[in-house]
Protein backbone atom coordinates (compact mmCIF):
# COMPACT_ATOMS: atom_id res chain seq x y z
CA UNK A 1 0.00 0.00 0.00
CA UNK A 2 1.73 3.22 -1.04
CA UNK A 3 2.55 5.75 1.75
CA UNK A 4 1.25 9.15 1.91
CA UNK A 5 3.42 11.82 1.89
CA UNK A 6 2.61 15.49 2.68
CA UNK A 7 2.63 18.78 1.25
CA UNK A 8 2.46 17.57 -2.13
CA UNK A 9 4.55 20.92 -2.55
CA UNK A 10 6.26 23.49 -0.45
CA UNK A 11 8.51 26.36 -1.67
CA UNK A 12 11.42 28.10 0.77
CA UNK A 13 13.33 30.69 0.89
CA UNK A 14 17.32 30.16 1.49
CA UNK A 15 17.93 29.62 4.92
CA UNK A 16 14.23 28.47 6.26
CA UNK A 17 13.00 24.82 7.59
CA UNK A 18 10.53 22.65 5.53
CA UNK A 19 9.41 19.26 7.49
CA UNK A 20 8.13 16.34 4.55
CA UNK A 21 5.63 14.00 6.45
CA UNK A 22 5.02 10.23 5.50
CA UNK A 23 2.46 8.00 6.98
CA UNK A 24 1.15 4.35 6.43
CA UNK A 25 -1.64 1.86 7.20
CA UNK A 26 0.58 -0.74 7.45
CA UNK A 27 2.92 -1.76 9.78
CA UNK A 28 6.40 -0.47 8.62
CA UNK A 29 9.85 -2.30 8.84
CA UNK A 30 12.27 0.23 7.45
CA UNK A 31 11.49 4.04 5.73
CA UNK A 32 13.78 5.46 3.12
CA UNK A 33 13.92 8.88 1.69
CA UNK A 34 15.30 9.66 -1.03
CA UNK A 35 15.63 12.92 -3.44
CA UNK A 36 15.26 13.58 -6.95
CA UNK A 37 16.03 16.61 -9.11
CA UNK A 38 14.60 17.31 -12.18
CA UNK A 39 15.94 14.77 -15.00
CA UNK A 40 18.01 13.20 -12.93
CA UNK A 41 17.98 9.16 -10.98
CA UNK A 42 16.48 9.44 -7.25
CA UNK A 43 19.66 9.80 -4.90
CA UNK A 44 19.76 7.74 -1.57
CA UNK A 45 19.56 10.27 1.67
CA UNK A 46 19.12 7.44 4.54
CA UNK A 47 17.12 4.73 6.22
CA UNK A 48 15.22 4.40 8.98
CA UNK A 49 14.29 1.24 10.87
CA UNK A 50 11.70 0.41 13.30
CA UNK A 51 12.10 1.99 16.56
CA UNK A 52 11.68 5.79 16.39
CA UNK A 53 15.81 6.72 15.84
CA UNK A 54 16.49 9.63 14.52
CA UNK A 55 19.49 10.00 12.14
CA UNK A 56 21.01 13.09 10.54
CA UNK A 57 22.59 14.15 7.35
CA UNK A 58 24.15 17.30 7.16
CA UNK A 59 21.43 19.68 7.81
CA UNK A 60 18.72 17.21 7.01
CA UNK A 61 17.49 14.20 9.49
CA UNK A 62 14.73 11.99 9.97
CA UNK A 63 12.55 10.25 12.71
CA UNK A 64 10.49 6.99 12.47
CA UNK A 65 7.60 6.88 15.03
CA UNK A 66 6.86 2.85 14.70
CA UNK A 67 3.48 3.36 16.61
CA UNK A 68 2.24 5.64 14.41
CA UNK A 69 3.28 4.21 11.36
CA UNK A 70 4.70 7.70 10.45
CA UNK A 71 8.26 8.93 9.54
CA UNK A 72 9.21 13.00 9.35
CA UNK A 73 12.15 14.59 6.98
CA UNK A 74 13.61 17.65 8.26
CA UNK A 75 15.24 19.88 6.41
CA UNK A 76 16.96 23.06 8.44
CA UNK A 77 18.80 26.31 6.82
CA UNK A 78 17.62 24.98 3.27
CA UNK A 79 19.51 25.17 0.57
CA UNK A 80 19.19 25.70 -2.93
CA UNK A 81 20.66 22.67 -4.06
CA UNK A 82 17.82 21.23 -1.81
CA UNK A 83 15.27 21.70 -4.63
CA UNK A 84 13.70 18.82 -6.16
CA UNK A 85 11.32 16.16 -5.31
CA UNK A 86 11.82 14.00 -2.14
CA UNK A 87 10.10 10.33 -2.03
CA UNK A 88 9.86 8.16 0.68
CA UNK A 89 9.77 4.39 0.03
CA UNK A 90 9.04 2.12 2.97
CA UNK A 91 9.05 -1.55 2.89
CA UNK A 92 7.80 -3.84 5.48
CA UNK A 93 10.26 -6.31 6.70
CA UNK A 94 13.27 -7.24 7.22
CA UNK A 95 15.66 -8.74 3.67
CA UNK A 96 12.40 -6.76 1.64
CA UNK A 97 14.69 -4.79 -0.27
CA UNK A 98 11.52 -3.99 -2.52
CA UNK A 99 10.02 -0.58 -1.71
CA UNK A 100 7.09 1.28 -2.08
CA UNK A 101 7.23 5.09 -2.74
CA UNK A 102 4.90 7.76 -1.79
CA UNK A 103 3.84 10.38 -4.49
CA UNK A 104 6.72 13.03 -3.67
CA UNK A 105 7.06 16.18 -2.26
CA UNK A 106 8.06 18.58 -4.33
CA UNK A 107 10.73 21.62 -3.04
CA UNK A 108 11.62 24.51 -4.09
CA UNK A 109 13.73 26.60 -2.75
CA UNK A 110 14.12 30.39 -4.12
CA UNK A 111 17.01 32.66 -2.88
CA UNK B 1 27.80 2.38 -4.48
CA UNK B 2 26.66 1.05 -7.79
CA UNK B 3 27.25 2.52 -11.21
CA UNK B 4 23.96 1.69 -13.58
CA UNK B 5 24.27 2.25 -17.52
CA UNK B 6 20.60 2.06 -19.33
CA UNK B 7 20.42 2.47 -22.93
CA UNK B 8 18.32 3.98 -24.63
CA UNK B 9 18.18 7.06 -22.58
CA UNK B 10 15.34 8.44 -24.82
CA UNK B 11 13.00 6.64 -27.62
CA UNK B 12 10.13 7.48 -28.94
CA UNK B 13 8.16 4.63 -30.51
CA UNK B 14 5.23 3.75 -32.54
CA UNK B 15 1.77 2.01 -30.93
CA UNK B 16 1.59 -1.68 -31.55
CA UNK B 17 6.22 -1.77 -31.61
CA UNK B 18 7.97 -3.13 -28.77
CA UNK B 19 11.23 -1.71 -27.13
CA UNK B 20 14.18 -3.76 -24.94
CA UNK B 21 16.12 -1.37 -22.65
CA UNK B 22 18.82 -2.73 -21.42
CA UNK B 23 20.93 -1.71 -17.66
CA UNK B 24 24.15 -2.50 -17.24
CA UNK B 25 26.04 -2.64 -13.32
CA UNK B 26 29.56 -1.98 -12.82
CA UNK B 27 29.63 -4.87 -10.03
CA UNK B 28 27.67 -7.95 -9.55
CA UNK B 29 24.51 -7.67 -7.29
CA UNK B 30 21.52 -10.00 -6.59
CA UNK B 31 19.03 -7.95 -6.12
CA UNK B 32 17.89 -6.06 -9.31
CA UNK B 33 14.57 -4.22 -9.97
CA UNK B 34 12.73 -2.26 -12.70
CA UNK B 35 10.60 0.71 -11.88
CA UNK B 36 8.12 2.77 -13.99
CA UNK B 37 7.83 6.54 -13.45
CA UNK B 38 5.46 8.48 -15.15
CA UNK B 39 5.87 12.29 -15.92
CA UNK B 40 5.88 13.93 -12.21
CA UNK B 41 4.75 10.56 -10.59
CA UNK B 42 5.79 8.56 -7.84
CA UNK B 43 8.02 5.17 -8.40
CA UNK B 44 5.98 2.43 -9.11
CA UNK B 45 7.77 -1.22 -8.59
CA UNK B 46 7.66 -3.33 -12.11
CA UNK B 47 9.36 -6.23 -10.80
CA UNK B 48 12.21 -8.07 -9.70
CA UNK B 49 14.74 -9.44 -12.37
CA UNK B 50 16.18 -12.84 -10.94
CA UNK B 51 19.02 -14.32 -12.05
CA UNK B 52 18.48 -17.22 -13.88
CA UNK B 53 14.89 -17.69 -13.27
CA UNK B 54 11.72 -15.81 -14.15
CA UNK B 55 11.01 -12.32 -13.12
CA UNK B 56 8.85 -11.64 -10.16
CA UNK B 57 6.03 -9.18 -11.19
CA UNK B 58 4.19 -7.12 -8.95
CA UNK B 59 0.40 -6.48 -8.90
CA UNK B 60 -0.48 -4.97 -12.40
CA UNK B 61 2.36 -5.75 -14.69
CA UNK B 62 2.59 -9.06 -16.22
CA UNK B 63 5.00 -11.17 -17.98
CA UNK B 64 3.55 -10.88 -21.30
CA UNK B 65 3.27 -6.44 -21.38
CA UNK B 66 6.47 -6.67 -19.80
CA UNK B 67 9.43 -9.34 -20.44
CA UNK B 68 12.25 -9.27 -18.31
CA UNK B 69 16.12 -11.18 -18.45
CA UNK B 70 18.52 -11.22 -16.63
CA UNK B 71 21.11 -13.57 -18.08
CA UNK B 72 24.29 -12.47 -15.23
CA UNK B 73 24.40 -11.13 -12.08
CA UNK B 74 25.71 -7.29 -13.91
CA UNK B 75 22.80 -6.65 -16.89
CA UNK B 76 19.33 -6.87 -17.03
CA UNK B 77 16.62 -5.98 -20.37
CA UNK B 78 13.37 -4.71 -19.75
CA UNK B 79 10.89 -5.48 -22.85
CA UNK B 80 7.63 -3.03 -23.26
CA UNK B 81 5.67 -5.08 -25.47
CA UNK B 82 2.85 -3.60 -27.91
CA UNK B 83 3.20 -0.05 -26.72
CA UNK B 84 0.59 2.09 -26.68
CA UNK B 85 0.39 5.76 -25.60
CA UNK B 86 -0.38 4.72 -21.64
CA UNK B 87 2.90 3.25 -21.24
CA UNK B 88 5.07 6.05 -22.18
CA UNK B 89 6.79 6.99 -19.34
CA UNK B 90 10.24 6.60 -17.84
CA UNK B 91 11.76 3.11 -16.81
CA UNK B 92 14.47 3.04 -14.22
CA UNK B 93 16.61 0.41 -13.28
CA UNK B 94 17.84 -0.01 -10.24
CA UNK B 95 19.94 -2.76 -7.74
CA UNK B 96 20.17 -2.78 -3.68
CA UNK B 97 23.13 -2.75 -2.31
CA UNK B 98 23.25 -4.13 1.58
CA UNK B 99 24.02 -1.04 4.13
CA UNK B 100 24.73 -3.14 6.92
CA UNK B 101 21.87 -2.50 8.70
CA UNK B 102 20.04 -5.65 9.02
CA UNK B 103 17.91 -6.48 6.19
CA UNK B 104 18.28 -3.13 4.60
CA UNK B 105 19.71 -2.05 1.31
CA UNK B 106 20.19 1.28 -0.67
CA UNK B 107 18.75 1.82 -3.87
CA UNK B 108 21.02 2.89 -6.63
CA UNK B 109 19.58 3.82 -9.95
CA UNK B 110 19.69 4.16 -13.44
CA UNK B 111 18.95 7.72 -15.32
CA UNK B 112 15.79 6.11 -16.57
CA UNK B 113 14.89 5.51 -20.44
CA UNK B 114 12.42 7.76 -21.31
CA UNK B 115 10.06 6.32 -23.32
CA UNK B 116 6.77 7.96 -25.95
CA UNK B 117 4.42 6.75 -27.46
CA UNK B 118 3.12 7.78 -30.26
Amino acid sequence: QQPVQSPQAVILREGEDAVINCSSSKALYSVHWYRQKHGEAPVFLMILLKGGEQKGHEKISASFNEKKQQSSLYLTASQLSYSGTYFCGTSSGAGSYQLTFGKGTKLSVIP
Amino acid sequence: SAVISQKPSRDICQRGTSLTIQCQVDSQVTMMFWYRQQPGQSLTLIATANQGSEATYESGFVIDKFPISRPNLTFSTLTVSNMSPEDSSIYLCSVALPTGVMGTGELFFGEGSRLTVL
